[in-house]
């Protein structure tokens, strides 16, 4: 079943602005997992946060994640063109990371 | 990062006729396959989960006599849908996990039924 909800459904920026994304899920976590999606395209692997985490960085990237209130947020700084496509954040519940809960995702544009 | 092939990345399909679609890890043995769909402006729904040489488990609302999945080895599932209609037209991404470790993603099956 559906946990996690992205905010906000759309978001339009100008190149060199940063852009926010949150995630809120229902239940506990082992981890979350943030992915990028080109229009119609595969899925790509940005950032893996664990429970016990609060923030982690990689590259351009910000993640921060608060298990009390169920939620994390991804920044992008400095934001580029080619970071136009839809962002999804992800749960995983079991021990393992394998088996994911997607949440309805972030559609990013950014106008060069 | 693993690698994990998705095959084909785009298929039309008449309705009524079947089409299967195959995934596999290239460099590590795949013992649970994920698939899901994915419709338009949407997100990823879990289909089912299969582990090798078992049979899959499916999610509420999935049915298992449409959605064939087969995972017989540990490199290769395959997900064919049966008796296609339009309404089956979605993308369609696998994912492979080794024993519960992180999951790898597939390109996507771009799956149209006329």
């Amino acid at each position: 079943s559906q946990q996690g909800e992205e905010d906000p459904q759309a978001l339009s920026i100008q190149e060199g602005e940063n852009a926010t994304m949150n995630c809120s899920y229902k239940t506990s976590i082992n981890n979350l997992q943030w992915y990028r999606q080109n229009s119609g395209r595969g899925l790509v692997h940005l950032i893996l946060i664990r429970s016990n985490e609060r923030e982690k960085h990689s590259g351009r990237l910000r993640v921060t994640l608060d298990t009390s209130k169920k939620s994390s947020s991804l920044l992008i700084t400095a934001s580029r063109a080619a970071d136009t496509a839809s962002y999804f954040c992800a749960t995983a519940t079991n021990s393992g990371y394998s088996t994911l809960t997607f949440g309805k995702g972030t559609m990013l544009l950014v106008s060069p | 990062g693993a690698v994990v092939s998705q095959h084909p990345s785009r298929v039309i399909c008449k309705s009524g006729t079947s089409v299967k679609i195959e995934c596999r890890s290239l460099d590590f043995q795949a013992t649970t396959m994920f698939w899901y769909r994915q419709f338009p402006k949407q997100s990823l729904m879990l289909m089912a989960t299969s582990n090798e040489g078992s049979k899959a488990t499916y999610e509420q609302g999935v049915e298992k006599d449409k959605f064939l999945i087969n995972h017989a080895s540990l490199t290769l599932s395959t997900l064919t849908v049966t008796s296609a209609h339009p309404e089956d037209s979605s993308f369609y991404i696998c994912s492979a996990s080794d024993q519960g470790a992180e999951a790898f993603f597939g390109q996507g099956t771009r799956l149209t039924v006329v």
